[in-house]
């Protein structure tokens, strides 16, 4: 089955520098690659997403890019601010019913003002 | 748009006994999944419907966890009876296709 590796586990930036999280898979039919942010107390909420297709993806201060051909995929916020302190996930789905998404174990990302 | 409801927020039960969770997904929404969510790990899979049919459950320890998803809308998680290990957060996740989810503020539970 599917196993999603994320790296690193913790990550401190100082405030309105970059942040990058890795993951990779192991599935080749994987086809869709969402992130997650998890705040305190809450349900992760879906902050980007990519599908198979597509090699970058953007929006705003948020991005993602995918290599296929390695297996993985990688999510950078730029400008970083405090409110992005939170946990991140991501997950592979094959992109069919019945197929689960696979979520890797976590970063906590810490923005020190 | 209301978002996924759940309820209870917080439990806490001693080993052996038996709690129940309960999710209301976002209105229209024909899948609906259950995650459990042990400290410092991504969210695991426990069940999946489509309406009110079991699409996956292979990560459901049957022999105390079941899930039923009445008339295609809310759905109830039970777990009897509970062990430490079943001490995490469960989600509810909700959505209209194929890949997308929208998750609930999820149950902790803590057995003692």
């Amino acid at each position: 089955g599917e196993n999603v590796e994320q790296h690193p586990s913790t990550l401190s930036v100082q405030e309105g520098d970059s942040a990058v999280i890795k993951c990779t898979y192991s599935d080749s039919a994987s086809n869709y690659f969402p992130w997650y942010k998890q705040e305190l107390g809450k349900g992760p909420q879906l902050i980007i997403d990519i599908r198979s297709n597509v090699g970058e993806k953007k929006d705003q201060r948020i991005a993602v890019t995918l290599n296929k051909t390695a297996k993985h995929f990688s999510l950078h916020i730029t400008e970083t601010q405090p409110e992005d302190s939170a946990v991140y996930f991501c997950a592979a789905h094959r992109g069919n019913y019945g197929q689960n998404f696979v979520f890797g174990p976590g970063t906590r990302l810490s923005v020190l003002p | 748009e209301a978002g996924v409801a759940q309820s209870p927020r917080y439990k806490i039960i001693e080993k052996r006994q038996s709690v129940a969770f309960w999710c209301n997904p976002i209105s229209g929404h024909a899948t609906l999944y259950w995650y459990q969510q042990i400290l410092g790990q991504g969210p695991k899979l426990l069940i999946q419907f489509q309406n009110n049919g079991v699409v996956d459950d292979s990560q459901l320890p049957k022999d105390r966890f079941s899930a039923e998803r009445l008339k295609g809308v809310d759905s109830t998680l039970k777990i009897q009876p509970a062990k430490l290990e079943d001490s995490a957060v469960y989600l509810c996740a909700s959505g209209t296709g194929v890949n997308t989810q929208y998750f609930g503020p999820g149950t902790r539970l803590t057995v003692l």
